[in-house]
């Protein structure tokens, strides 16, 4: 069974950049198929899908937020992560980690989600 | 490719057969899953490729539909049900809210 758990800073300054990491187990990030998928929740409202890695090092992006967003893998440790730069308030949410075991079919396994908050 | 859900609300009492629906701005085959979630939970997979029950998931949770129009149907509201539910193809549908009649 495949494990996710989100980590990094909760608290991100105006115009910088939120980093996030999701540390898999039961899985590799390396093993094919896999769709390695970070999306947010921002407080109220519904899920907003940000993009995924996948194919160890494929990625795809929300339009609406491709020209902030970067995912990328660390095999080494078997983890991927998000950067989303020049954030505002905007950005405020629960940013969750999640993997599907192929493409379409359903995020089946998720972290617990990290709330980030951005304020100065 | 956009998502709709309706209805945005629906209230419903324990027993009733609820049923939501999710159109797709463009076809795009069965590649749609359905979830559910309540608050301050992580959300949970019901359901993939439109129709294929997640393992776990009780069988009064069903899908169908392919191309542009789906349906989320529960055939007996439980007391457990009360949340909201989205679609998903690769973005979202808004949500639909389950409230209590």
């Amino acid at each position: 069974q495949v494990q996710l758990q989100e980590s990094g800073p909760r608290l991100v300054k105006p115009s910088q950049t939120l980093s996030l990491t999701c540390t898999v187990s039961g899985a590799s990030i390396r093993a094919g198929g896999f769709y390695w998928t970070w999306l947010r929740q921002r407080p109220g409202e519904g899920l907003e899908w940000i993009g995924c890695i996948f194919n160890s090092g494929t990625t795809d992006y929300n339009p609406s937020l491709k020209s902030r967003v970067t995912i990328s893998p660390d095999t080494s440790n078997n983890r991927f992560s998000l950067e989303l730069k020049f954030v505002t308030a905007a950005d405020t949410a629960v940013y969750y980690c999640a993997s599907e075991s192929g493409a379409y079919l359903g995020l089946d396994s998720w972290g617990q989600g990290r709330l980030v908050t951005v304020s100065s | 490719i956009q998502l709709t859900q309706s209805p945005s609300t629906v209230s419903a009492s324990v027993g009733d057969r609820v049923t939501i629906t999710c159109r797709a701005s463009q076809s795009i085959s069965d590649l749609l899953a359905w979830y559910q979630q309540k608050p301050g939970k992580v959300p949970k997979l019901l359901i993939f490729k439109a129709s294929s029950l997640e393992s776990g998931v009780p069988s009064r949770f069903s899908g169908s539909g392919s191309g542009t129009d789906f349906t989320l149907t529960i055939s007996s509201l439980q007391p457990d049900d009360f949340a909201t539910y989205y679609c998903q193809h690769q973005s979202f549908g808004q949500g639909t809210k389950v409230d209590m009649k």
